[in-house]
């Protein structure tokens, strides 16, 4: 299994309070997503990575923001999380630009009340 | 964007026979479909793959069969076993990046034994 660890794995919080999830990777691959999956919506790519400090907007990126300061961490920020935002969060890391395989860590379940 | 809808949501096949999943897409510039696996509790993963210059790909008891023109794309599962009961997304891209990719809606195929 490729080395993709999310944090937390459950998370429960209040309208209104910021919400960070991690992606932390052991492949050294360039290219990391954060998606959402939904029932009915399948995954939908939030924000994507491209080297450190390069980042870029996906299909549904309104209220999300994301940092990448190393090569093997992906942070996704939720400023201001509302229910909407309730959602499986996974992260996704891939080795040339090029669609190929991309290996999805376990994700992330956020509930927010 | 792309647009990739999926058909079945739901499969259910006596174990033994073949399932099939159906996908069309929207923009005839996809030229890369994937097959993903996702068990209950897991990430999706990749089964299959093809891109637009094949007609078929075949990978043991799975396959895959494109038409593009008619922008559609199907999974074929031979034998089916109890350990293929998953989801399986469906997904094509625009161009190269895997920011270009869309998920179909997944269908949760059951296999009883």
């Amino acid at each position: 299994d490729a080395g993709i660890t999310q944090s937390p794995r459950h998370k429960v919080t209040e309208t209104g309070t910021p919400v960070t999830l991690r992606c932390h990777q052991t492949e050294n691959h360039r290219y990391m997503y954060w998606y959402r999956q939904d029932p009915g919506h399948g995954l939908r790519l939030i924000h994507y990575s491209y080297g450190v400090k390069d980042t870029d907007k996906g299909e549904v990126s309104d209220g999300y923001s994301v940092s990448r300061s190393k090569t093997e961490d992906f942070l996704l920020t939720l400023e201001s999380a509302t229910s909407s935002q309730t959602s499986v969060y996974f992260c996704a890391i891939g080795e040339t630009a090029n669609t190929g395989e991309l290996f999805f860590g376990e994700g992330s379940r956020l509930t927010v009340l | 964007g792309e647009n990739v809808e999926q058909h079945p949501s739901t499969l259910s096949v006596q174990e033994g026979d073949s399932a099939v999943i159906k996908c069309t897409y929207s923009d005839s510039a996809s030229n890369y479909f994937p097959w993903y696996k996702q068990e209950l509790g897991k990430g999706p993963q990749l089964i299959i793959d093809i891109r637009s210059n094949v007609g078929e790909k075949k990978d043991q008891r799975i396959a895959v069969t494109l038409n593009k023109t008619a922008k559609h794309f199907s999974l074929h599962i031979t034998e089916t076993q109890p350990e293929d009961s998953a989801v399986y997304f469906c997904a094509a891209s625009i161009g190269s990046g895997a920011n270009n990719l869309f998920f179909g809606t997944g269908t949760r195929l059951t296999v009883i034994p």
